[in-house]
């Protein structure tokens, strides 16, 4: 268990509304991403933070927004939703270990569908 | 970025082991070999890493080749809920970057009883 929890876990929501899926951790880890996973697609890197209001793009940002005002929360936006966007979302969060690596660990899943 | 070669899936019996190839060419010095899995309906699991050396954990090991090109999981014993599409990643250390994993298909593994 690497202390990440997603919200909302299922939501169905509209086409063109706002929506934003929070990832909480609670090891005050520095390193979070937000991938998506589509079927023939794998799953793919949309954002990443390293640090507190750091973030960067990742292989599909585009129309999607990120937030990182505390290190405990990393909030994914879309900004007005699209049907392409319906997809399964895992937070992730980096857990540091010195001279030998590091390791991803991802949370359950946030499914979300646009109608 | 370095891309890694699977196959599609592979069968296995209960309890027998089960060894899940990797291809990785143009795997690059500073590449980490990273193993993931993920069960139906889940996020995926880290199941191991490594660099040169093979590694061994509780859940599985990696045995590396001396060139680095190629890597294999070993689940020593599988059961049935071994049962997953088993991801093999290469994640370049180092910088802002690390962490930022590209997966590809995967191998789909399935355990008979």
């Amino acid at each position: 268990d690497a202390g990440i929890t997603q919200s909302p876990r299922h939501k169905v929501t509209e086409t063109g509304t706002p929506v934003t899926l929070r990832c909480h951790q609670t090891e005050n880890h520095r390193y979070m991403y937000w991938y998506r996973q589509d079927p023939g697609h794998g799953l793919r890197l949309i954002h990443y933070s390293y640090g507190v209001k750091d973030t960067d793009k990742g292989e599909v940002s585009d129309g999607y927004s990120v937030s990182r005002s505390k290190t405990e929360d990393f909030l994914l936006t879309l900004e007005s939703a699209t049907s392409s966007q319906t997809s399964v979302y895992f937070c992730a969060i980096r857990r540091a270990r010195s001279f030998s690596g590091n390791t991803i660990y991802f949370g359950e899943g946030s499914w979300l569908t646009v109608v | 970025d370095a891309k890694t070669t699977q196959p599609n899936s592979m069968e296995s019996n209960e309890e027998e082991p089960v060894h899940l190839p990797c291809n990785h060419s143009t795997i690059s010095g500073t590449d980490y070999i990273h193993w993931y899995r993920q069960l139906p309906s889940q996020g995926p699991e880290y199941v191991i890493h490594g660099l040169t050396s093979n590694v061994n954990n509780r859940m599985a090991s990696l045995a590396i080749a001396e060139d680095r090109k190629s890597s294999t999981l070993i689940l020593h014993r599988a059961t049935l809920r071994d049962a997953a599409v088993y991801y093999c990643i290469l994640s370049h250390a180092g910088g802002t970057s690390y962490g930022k994993l590209t997966f590809g298909q995967g191998t789909i593994l399935t355990v008979h009883p």
